[in-house]
């Protein structure tokens, strides 16, 4: 299985903040990677797939980027309704396999 | 708006079966521009896919789940299935039906819509 590592595990930032978070595969995975938020109790949301394109509805300050191995998700101004654990998942090959979470929370 | 709803029991004893269902509205679960998968979360930790299936009933599972697991479609009723047998404390988890857009060259796991989440418990 493609194992998916994402750094860091937590993080604390302020209203405004740019906030940044890395994902990386285990093996080359092209482009085939995706973003969900997930806020607490609830299920996922799909933010960005393959790579770089922003899901419907999804806000413009989200924003993804990379490729083979190398991925990053970039909110550009952090919200208060951004809290949340943020997920990569890549689906390259079988089976799809999520990064271990990002917990973004306020300041 | 499409919607997805789990459905099944909250508490499933050691070596017994889990046995959930998906119920799909707003839209039909024969459109194939889509597969329907499962999804699971421990308490606490992180996702892990189960696998997808296909109108037609093609499957697709994950390898470390594949001997225990078993997906079906039922159209008429626009619900789909998950089946897993022999189930331990290890399989306590929340489970999350979902959409996931379809590609033609691959199988591809986008999960655009998602159910609330069914909390299965494995306890005697």
């Amino acid at each position: 299985d493609i194992q998916m590592t994402q750094s860091p595990s937590s993080l604390s930032a302020s209203v405004g903040d740019r906030v940044t978070i890395t994902c990386q595969a285990s093996q080359d995975i092209r482009d085939y990677l995706n973003w969900y938020q997930q806020k607490p109790g609830k299920a996922p949301n799909l933010l960005i797939y393959d790579a770089s394109h922003l899901a419907t509805g999804v806000p413009s300050r989200f924003s993804g980027s990379g490729s083979g191995t190398d991925f990053t998700f970039t909110i550009s101004s952090l919200q208060p309704e951004d809290i949340a654990t943020y997920y990569c998942q890549q689906y390259d090959t079988l089976p799809a396999t999520f990064g271990p979470g990002t917990k973004v929370d306020i300041k | 708006q499409l919607q997805l709803q789990e459905s099944g029991p909250g508490l499933v004893k050691p070596s017994e079966t889990l046995s959930l269902i998906c119920t799909v509205s707003g839209g039909s679960i024969s459109s194939g521009s889509y597969h329907w998968g499962w999804i699971r979360q421990p308490p606490g930790k992180g996702l892990e896919w189960i696998g997808n299936i296909y109108y037609s009933g093609s499957t697709y599972y994950s390898p470390s789940l594949k001997s225990r697991v078993t997906m079906s479609v039922d159209t008429s009723t626009n619900q789909f299935s998950l089946k897993l047998s022999s189930v331990t404390a290890a399989d306590t988890a929340v489970y999350y039906c979902a959409r996931s857009i379809r590609a033609v060259t691959m199988i591809a796991v986008v999960l655009v819509d998602w159910g609330q989440g069914l909390l299965v418990t494995v306890s005697s």
